[in-house]
């Protein structure tokens, strides 16, 4: 059975930063891309960013590109987002996914994590 | 960025109904498109991926179609599960891009 575990969400501060972490288990971790996706409270879902099976190719979306860093330990099959120089615009429900294979959507999901940014 | 554009954001139905969403890209996606379902609180669901191929699990009564730049995903049946709202997502290429959702309500 495949599961998707994220966590580390917290109350942060302007400019402050966070790690968030997704452990799975249930498939072959390494054969797979994976994404952060989020949603702002009463928002639609926006991708964040995305990581190639093997962590050699990232992607960003430009809302946190040079702020935010994606990176996963296939030895741990675990994937991570850290996060630096957030701001209040970042407070979301952080969600991660898998990719079904050949990037065509995510067929598992975590639960989500709340990050909240404010003073 | 690809620009996905849903319509309507919101309408209410009856169990029983036929109801139809729509997703346009403001380029050409051919098929690489994905439609998710999400329910008050929890993480959205795949339903269709590849524009037209159901995900293993989903009921038969949804359908995607569409290619290119416009899409269409119904619901044959709509069943009280099934009031939730619904996003469509680009994979075209990166970055990646979902629609605004379409609110499906009673």
């Amino acid at each position: 059975e495949v599961q998707v575990l994220d966590s580390g969400g917290s109350l942060v501060q302007p400019g402050g930063s966070l790690r968030l972490s997704c452990a799975v288990s249930g498939f072959t971790f390494s054969s797979y891309a994976m994404s952060w996706v989020r949603q702002a409270p009463g928002k639609g879902l926006e991708w964040v960013s995305a990581v190639s099976g093997s962590g050699a190719s990232t992607y960003y979306a430009d809302s946190v590109k040079g702020r935010f860093t994606i990176s996963r330990d296939n030895s741990k099959d675990t994937l991570f987002l850290q996060m630096n120089g957030l701001r209040a615009e970042d407070t979301a429900v952080y969600y991660c996914a898998k990719d079904r294979g050949n990037t065509a959507g995510f067929d598992y999901w975590g639960q989500g994590t709340l990050v909240t940014v404010s003073s | 960025a690809i620009r996905m554009t849903q319509s309507p954001s919101s309408f209410s139905a009856s169990t029983g109904d036929r109801v139809t969403i729509t997703c346009r890209a403001s380029q050409d996606i051919s098929s690489s498109l994905a439609w998710y379902q999400q329910k008050s609180g929890k993480a959205p669901k795949l339903l269709v991926y590849a524009a037209s191929t159901l995900q293993s699990g989903v009921p038969s009564r949804f359908s995607g179609s569409g290619s290119g730049t416009d899409f269409t995903l119904s619901i044959s049946c709509l069943q009280s599960e099934d009031f939730a709202t619904y996003y469509c997502q680009q994979y075209y290429n990166y970055p990646l891009t979902f629609g605004g959702g379409t609110k499906v309500g009673i």
